[in-house]
């Protein structure tokens, strides 16, 4: 089955600077990759998705890039702000699934220090 | 619009004793349903997804167990709770395909086994 791995675990960053979050997937059959953040003690909700036909996307400060020959896909996330502050994970979908299925990183804890 | 919930909100429960988490969508029809367990400090680990009433499939071996009696209710359930089950329960849903959609989460359950 799919494995997604993440990094960093945790990334601490000043007010302003840029975050890069990195995961990568062994599935090659993977074609669909959402980023969600989730706020302490709340749910996960998604901040951007990229599908494996597309080599970037950007949304306002937040920007995703895929490298399908690497298998792997990052966060970037410009000139942060302490909202910024959760717990992102990534995840990948196969094509091949039956459901919709998704599997995540482990979760990187991102502080943005005012 | 389509809203998700899912009760009890946390629920403490001692060693051996029996459990049932419900979720519960409206506002669409059909849709994907999926038990997440998250560890504290960890990732989304899938538990169960379903594509249908009576339809269950299993990510990962252990005591828990999912039902899906309605088109839009699912249900996780235990005999017989370990300390091990301690978490934070995430339900979600999604629309009807094969792959490559989001998915949305449900406002979770925290789960404290004694």
């Amino acid at each position: 089955g799919e494995n997604v791995e993440q990094h960093p675990s945790t990334l601490s960053v000043q007010e302003g600077d840029s975050a890069v979050i990195k995961c990568t997937y062994s599935d090659s059959a993977s074609n669909y990759f959402p980023w969600y953040k989730q706020e302490l003690g709340k749910r996960p909700q998604l901040i951007i998705d990229i599908r494996s036909n597309v080599g970037e996307k950007k949304d306002q400060r937040i920007a995703v890039t895929l490298n399908k020959t690497a298998k792997h896909f990052s966060l970037h996330i410009t000139e942060t702000q302490p909202e910024d502050s959760a717990v992102y994970f990534c995840a990948a979908s196969p094509s091949s699934n039956t459901g919709n299925q998704f599997y995540f990183g482990t979760g990187t804890s991102l502080t943005v220090i005012p | 619009s389509q809203t998700i919930h899912q009760w009890p909100a946390t629920l403490v429960q001692p060693v051996g004793s029996p459990l049932s988490l419900e979720c519960t969508v409206e506002g669409t029809s059909n849709p994907n349903l999926y038990w997440y367990r998250q560890a504290a400090g960890r990732g989304l680990q899938l538990l169960f997804y379903s594509v249908g009433i009576g339809q269950i499939s299993s990510e990962v071996p252990q005591n828990l167990s999912a039902s899906r009696p309605q088109d839009r209710q699912f249900i996780l359930s235990s005999k017989k709770l370990l300390l091990s089950d301690s978490g934070f329960y995430l339900c979600a849903w999604s629309p009807l395909r094969g792959s490559g959609d989001e998915q949305f989460f449900g406002p979770g359950t925290r789960l404290t086994v004694l």
